[in-house]
């Protein structure tokens, strides 16, 4: 069976600070692959999806990357935190070329800027 | 392009009760639906989707939801509300390469 997991649990940085979390699913090959994030308040935010390696498409302007160096591992990527970009972060994977299939998510990151 | 509408940002019931959340989507197209259930300092997990067929999705937990192409929605109940129901309730479509996420819905059980 398909499992993803995303690490760490929880993270406390400070302002500045760079960022990585990472996401790995088992179980599929050529997943689509999904980083969102939730802040308080403000719903389910898209920040990228990826459906394949090197092929990963950016939703919003903001101050995170994502990587996909591997088929199944997907990178947030920060070089220097904002306050702003406190929040829970959820990585997700899908299988690709079926769009009724529904997406599978981690157990998420709660990220807290000092 | 796809929109997702949930009604009530929080919906109070007895434990007991009838839960009925709320959901319209817009599309032009036959859409792909799903309910998904998100417990604090979780993810998400999916309860039921809605691909083709049966227009009744049952899914876990005991919770089912009607798809009803003339209304464009996709309501989500259960006949009998547990405390362990307690949880934020997202609906969500499916859109040209991604979901499109309600803004979701917190469920209280009241004992």
């Amino acid at each position: 069976s398909q499992t993803i997991h995303q690490w760490p649990a929880t993270l406390v940085q400070p302002v500045g600070s760079p960022l990585s979390l990472e996401c790995t699913v088992e179980g599929t090959s050529n997943p689509n692959l999904y980083w969102y994030r939730q802040a308080a308040g403000r719903g389910l935010q898209l920040l990228f999806y990826s459906i394949g390696i090197d092929q990963i498409s950016s939703e919003v302007p903001q101050n995170l990357s994502a990587s996909r160096p591997q088929d199944r591992q997907f990178i947030l990527s920060s070089k220097k935190l904002l306050l702003s970009d406190s929040g829970f972060y959820l990585c997700a994977w899908s299988t690709s070329g079926r769009k009724n299939q529904p997406q599978h998510f981690g157990d998420g990151t709660r990220l807290s800027i000092l | 392009a796809q929109s997702v509408t949930q009604l009530g940002s929080h919906v109070s019931v007895s434990e007991g009760a009838l839960v009925l959340l709320r959901c319209n989507y817009s599309s032009s197209v036959p859409p792909y639906l799903f309910w998904y259930v998100q417990y604090p300092n979780q993810g998400l997990q999916l309860l039921l989707k809605y691909t083709t067929g049966a227009t009744l999705v049952k899914g876990i937990n005991g919770f089912e939801a009607e798809f009803k192409k003339s209304e464009t929605s996709f309501h989500l109940t259960k006949p009998s509300a547990h405390m362990s129901d307690a949880a934020e309730y997202l609906c969500a479509a499916q859109g040209a390469q991604k979901l499109v996420f309600g803004q979701g819905t917190r469920l209280t059980i009241n004992p």
